[in-house]
């Protein structure tokens, strides 16, 4: 069974700070997505990353893919509050199966 | 202009009793998907139906019955509701494309069984 791993599993980090989310899983995957939960709301997709070296952009977040070390990463730069919620990562396989990370709750203080 | 929705939002019900969720995506895409986020945030998928056929079917127990009457709707039916089934359930949708594009989801429906 493909497992999905994030971690931290919590963070807490000041703003104007810079941090790193990691998401490892164990099986071979070329197909990597992040979605941010903000609470009681729904998912909303991030980042689509389909290839080995893939990276992609977005204000203060940034994710890339290394699909030998199967390890994506979410990096944050200069921490806001209004990043404060959880992020997941998902694995594609084939079929369009999806499994998700065990996610990232992120807390950013003033 | 809802793209996944859900219906209820919420629903409270007593050990025993079936109840339905349903979902309609107004997107075009042909991947259908149910999942179960529990109390401490684990998404699981559950079912995933391509073009009104089930393609995904976890282990889930069978109490637990998809329904697909055109690719644009996905329903849920659980039959004799346990207390363990309360969790918050998602319905999400993907374009046609294996996997290239990310699943939209829909806002979720919390349920509670007392």
């Amino acid at each position: 069974e493909l497992k999905v791993e994030q971690n931290p599993l919590f963070l807490s980090m000041q703003e104007g700070k810079n941090y790193t989310i990691y998401c490892n899983y164990s099986t071979t995957s070329d197909r990597l997505y992040w979605y941010r939960q903000d609470p009681g709301k729904s998912l909303e997709s991030l980042f689509v990353l389909l290839s080995n070296g893939a990276v992609k952009q977005e204000g203060r977040l940034m994710a890339s893919l290394d699909t030998k070390a199967r390890l994506s990463t979410l990096h944050i730069t200069a921490a806001v509050h209004d990043l404060s919620a959880t992020y997941f990562c998902a694995v594609g396989r084939t079929g369009n199966q999806f499994y998700f990370g065990t996610g990232t709750s992120l807390t950013v203080i003033p | 202009d809802t793209a996944v929705s859900q219906t209820p939002k919420y629903l409270v019900t007593q050990m025993g009793n079936d109840k339905s969720i349903k979902c309609e995506q107004n997107l075009g895409h042909d991947t259908m998907y149910w999942y179960k986020q529990d109390s401490k945030k684990f998404l699981k998928i559950m079912f995933s139906y391509n073009n009104k056929e089930l393609i995904i079917n976890e282990t889930v127990p069978n109490r637990f019955s998809p329904k697909s009457p055109d690719k644009a709707h996905l329903n849920l039916h659980i039959n004799s509701l346990e207390l363990g089934d309360s969790a918050v359930y998602f319905c999400a949708s993907s374009p046609p494309g294996a996997g290239l594009y990310e699943q939209y989801f829909g806002p979720g429906t919390r349920l509670t069984v007392t």
